[in-house]
């Protein structure tokens, strides 16, 4: 299967900082990743669709200045999580559209905000 | 409004037996169906698809049921294996838009 690289895997921030987060397609080209995120014991939970060259589709209730999304390259697309909060500790997956309507998924990002 | 449910949050299942995992959708527009393993702070690994035009697809030990009238879909493992215990998540879209709907997932134990 294709290969998707999410890192850092683990980042512990203060309050009030922000954390970038990576995405990138190793063997293929993604015009579309999505950003998910999931809290403990939860299903995922899709935040925003990121599409390359153009803005990032958000879901609702997802504040889309809290979660900037840039897609500025085929393989790479970042999730930018500004002020952070305590609430905003949780698991942040990516994933890439493939070919065959089948998405690749990177290996999450526990952020934990203290 | 929970689009896609996985009913059983857990199931366990003695080793060399069938594991059947469950999973229901509410909306008819869904038309390509995935399922996922998922580890603990790992992201979820693709095991096996399914689209509206099939009610069955195989991939060796795995094969994933349609059943469109009833929209409900099934993941059967056979044998299952220690190694196969892990959280199960089956994810729905509308064919095109690779914009999945996850389940709540199913947490798999088989016993050795």
């Amino acid at each position: 299967g294709a290969v998707v690289s999410q890192h850092p895997s683990w980042v512990i921030c203060k309050s009030g900082t922000s954390v970038k987060i990576e995405c990138r397609s190793l063997d293929f080209q993604a015009t579309t990743m999505f950003w998910y995120r999931q809290f403990p014991k939860q299903s995922l939970m899709l935040m925003a669709t990121s599409n390359e060259g153009s803005k990032a589709t958000y879901e609702q209730g997802v504040e889309k200045d809290k979660f900037l999304i840039n897609h500025a390259s085929l393989t790479l697309s970042t999730l930018t999580v500004t002020s952070a909060h305590p609430e905003d500790s949780s698991f942040y997956i990516c994933s890439a559209a493939y070919t065959n309507e089948k998405l690749f998924f990177g290996s999450g990002t526990q952020l934990s905000v203290l | 409004d929970q689009q896609v449910k996985q009913n059983s949050p857990s199931l366990s299942v003695q080793e060399g037996r069938i594991s059947i995992l469950n999973c229901d959708y509410t909306n008819s527009m869904f038309d390509y169906f995935l399922w996922y393993k998922k580890y603990p702070a790992e992201g979820p690994t693709f095991l096996i698809s399914i689209s509206s035009i099939k009610d069955k697809n195989e991939d060796g030990r795995f094969t994933v049921f349609l059943n469109k009238s009833a929209k409900h879909l099934s993941l059967h493992i056979v044998p299952s294996q220690p190694g196969d215990s892990a959280v199960y998540f089956c994810a729905a879209s509308v064919s095109g838009t690779y914009k999945y709907i996850f389940g709540t997932g199913t947490r798999l134990k088989v016993l050795a």
